[in-house]
């Protein structure tokens, strides 16, 4: 049973691009959310789908979107780049089926981003 | 963003000694979790809690949630290398699933 997948593990931007993050969640998960993690710090929350839909949203700006396919597979794009985005970004999968799901939330391993 | 308040930020302790660490906030939370990370890996969920003043275990680890519902300790009996890593404590916003995670404590073992 794979756990929860992220693809790349590392990627490198310049300043203004943009990139997009893609995660498949556990088996049998049908909710993911993204969290960013800076060098020494905890994985601050940026959103949440359900659904195909963004149901929550943490304090980050529009620059970063996402999107949930039919699979529950999700993707985190972050568009106009800047330093301060490099960090480590962690997807998260749980199963919202029996309500609140984020006790059982499981990470996948993490996209490294450096933006130059 | 908003960060829980946890402490030590680090510890160095010898093999077989006992680990304390806390998590403090300014707000409520319903739900406390623990993780722990280690280098190149996503959290990995320890234990769970979901009632003010519940004392649950995990084998060597045993954490509890504040009565006030604004704090919450994670202990690791009787350490052993591989408990080495990077421990987070994280609440549950209120009718949500948003988790705010604390600052980390950074645990180093000690043969």
């Amino acid at each position: 049973d794979a756990g929860v997948t992220q693809s790349p593990t590392h990627l490198i931007k310049t300043r203004g691009q943009q990139v997009t993050l893609r995660c498949s969640p556990k088996s049998g998960h049908d909710t993911v959310s993204w969290y960013q993690q800076a060098l020494g710090q905890g994985p601050q929350f940026i959103f949440q789908y359900y659904e195909e839909e963004e149901r929550q949203r943490g304090n980050f700006p529009d620059r970063f979107s996402g999107h949930q396919f039919p699979n529950y597979s999700s993707e985190l794009n972050v568009n106009a780049l800047l330093l301060g985005d490099s960090a480590l970004y962690l997807c998260a999968s749980s199963s919202r089926t029996s309500g609140l799901s984020t006790d059982t939330q499981y990470f996948g391993p993490g996209t490294r981003l450096t933006v130059l | 963003g908003q960060q829980l308040n946890q402490s030590p930020q680090s510890m160095f302790i010898q093999e077989g000694e006992d680990v304390s660490m806390n998590c403090t906030s300014s707000s409520i939370f319903n739900t406390w979790l623990w993780y722990k990370q280690d280098p190149g890996e996503g959290p990995v969920l320890l234990i769970a809690l979901y009632k003010a003043g519940e004392l649950t275990s995990n084998g060597r680890l045993t954490a509890q949630f504040g009565i006030t519902r604004k704090d919450s300790f994670l202990n690791i009996s009787a350490s052993i290398p591989s408990d080495v890593g990077i421990y987070f404590c994280a609440g549950l916003v209120l009718n949500t699933d948003k988790l705010i995670f604390g600052t980390g404590t950074r645990l180093q073992v000690f043969p």
